[in-house]
């Protein structure tokens, strides 16, 4: 089975910016990569997506290896309120299962 | 817009009972999914439905069922709770299901605890 793979937590620095890198054992051609966070007990929230070149929205930059077995979540200016658990996860164009890792947990610290 | 809703967003039942969540999808969404997130297993995928047909299912018992109407909602059940079954149930529409250009939007989850 294909395994996603992040780092369990990370600090970042308010202002500074946060990098997440998630990693992919295998990924389809037509799967592409999708971003959320989840702030405590609230549902996720969508953050970007991508397949093969590198995307930018109001949110954050996702960086896409050319292998696009790897992928890094860029939130240029981090404040305290981007203090969540991040998850990236695949997503193709067929019925398949959604899978969710552990995801990252990020520390914005002031 | 309004976003997705989900009841009851709080419940207590007792080991044997069952329960019944409800999910309404953002308007023109047709596809809906529902997943159970615990401290020890994260977020699980449960099933997913789209046009009124279960498209795909995790790896759940069959006390775990849905169903999604006409008009996209969706419910799901759990017959006979166990205590295990205490988690936030999330439900998450998307304008396309299963499609890598759907992007998902989730409820704020309905808590259920098991006593």
């Amino acid at each position: 089975d294909a395994k996603t793979t992040q780092p369990t937590s990370m600090d970042c620095a308010e202002g500074r910016a946060a990098n997440l890198p998630c990693n992919h054992s295998t990924i389809s051609g037509n799967e592409y990569v999708y971003w959320y966070r989840q702030i405590h007990s609230q549902g996720p929230q969508y953050i970007i997506h991508g397949l093969k070149n590198n995307e930018t929205n109001e949110m954050a930059s996702l960086i896409i290896t050319e292998d696009r077995k790897s992928s890094t979540l860029i939130l240029p200016h981090a404040t305290l309120r981007d203090t969540a658990v991040y998850y990236c996860i695949r997503r193709g164009t067929s019925y398949d299962k959604v899978i969710f890792g552990p995801g990252t947990s990020l520390s914005v610290i002031p | 817009k309004a976003g997705v809703t989900q009841t009851p967003r709080y419940l207590i039942k007792t080991r044997g009972q069952q329960v019944t969540l409800s999910c309404s999808p953002i308007s023109g969404h047709r596809s809906v999914s529902w997943y159970q997130q615990t401290p020890g297993q994260g977020l699980q995928f449960l099933f997913e439905y789209f046009s009124e047909t279960q498209r795909n299912k995790g790896n759940f018992p069959g006390r775990f069922s849905g169903r999604q109407f006409s008009n996209s909602r969706s419910e799901m059940n759990v017959s006979t709770l166990e205590l295990g079954d205490s988690a936030l149930y999330l439900c998450a529409s998307s304008l396309l299901g299963g499609a890598g250009t759907g992007e998902l939007f989730f409820g704020e989850g309905s808590r259920l605890t098991v006593l």
